[in-house]
């Protein structure tokens, strides 16, 4: 039981490139969600997933597409990358709901994904 | 505009000290309260949770104060460990189901 894995681990980009962040988890968890963390800012939701095929806005989406094609795994993907999309990338995912009687059952993170856009 | 507001900022703590983290939120809607640890290179990983209906939970040496009226939370960690030294993050989460609003983070090092 892997839980959350992410790849690539570490990435490096030049501005106006494109690339795919994979994220799966071996749990059948049917909500999947995609953070960014950066200095000072804690942790900003940017698109999340409530099953296979759905899709969602969080709350810095811009700049971002994502994909679940398949209930295991969820896609996040840069058009153009800019600057400002350096940041430390996690995926998670959770069963819904994911409050359990005794508040145990939450989210579960990847380790997560480091971009440098340059 | 940040949902929850996290201080401090960092915190430098002895050993067997108590280490204190707050929280506050102004969405009524959020009815769920999670901490999260992270330890560097790691994903946040959940330590403890609570719902408004009750003002205190405890597990082990981690208890979570809930204040409903002032909107305000806090994570105590009692007799505080160099291996508690983490970022600790508290986080919130309402009726929209399916967002969770964190904090901005607190840099936790216990001194030995």
């Amino acid at each position: 039981n892997a839980g959350v894995t992410q790849t690539p681990k570490f990435r490096v980009l030049k501005t106006g490139q494109s690339m795919t962040l994979l994220c799966a988890q071996d749990m059948n968890h049917e909500y999947m969600y995609w953070y960014r963390q950066d200095p000072g800012m804690g942790l900003r939701l940017i698109h999340y997933s409530v099953g296979e095929g759905t899709t969602a806005k969080g709350e810095v989406p811009d700049g971002y597409n994502v994909s679940r094609l398949k209930k295991q795994n969820f896609l996040l993907g840069l058009e153009s990358a800019a600057p400002s999309q350096t940041s430390v990338y996690f995926c998670a995912s959770s069963h819904p709901p994911f409050r359990l009687a005794d508040n145990q059952e939450t989210q579960y993170f990847g380790p997560g994904t480091r971009l440098l856009v340059l | 505009q940040q949902q929850v507001k996290q201080s401090p900022q960092s915190l430098i703590v002895q050993k067997g000290g108590i280490s204190i983290i707050n929280c506050a939120y102004e969405n009524t809607a959020f009815d769920y309260f999670p901490w999260y640890q992270q330890f560097p290179g790691k994903g946040p990983a959940l330590l403890i949770a609570i719902r408004p209906d009750v003002s205190e939970k405890k597990e082990g040496r981690f208890t979570i104060s809930f204040n409903k009226s002032a909107k305000q939370f806090s994570l105590h960690i009692m007799d505080s460990q160099p291996g508690d030294s983490a970022t600790y993050f508290c986080a919130a989460s309402g009726d929209t189901g399916n967002q969770f609003y964190f904090g901005t983070g607190t840099s936790l090092t216990v001194i030995p």
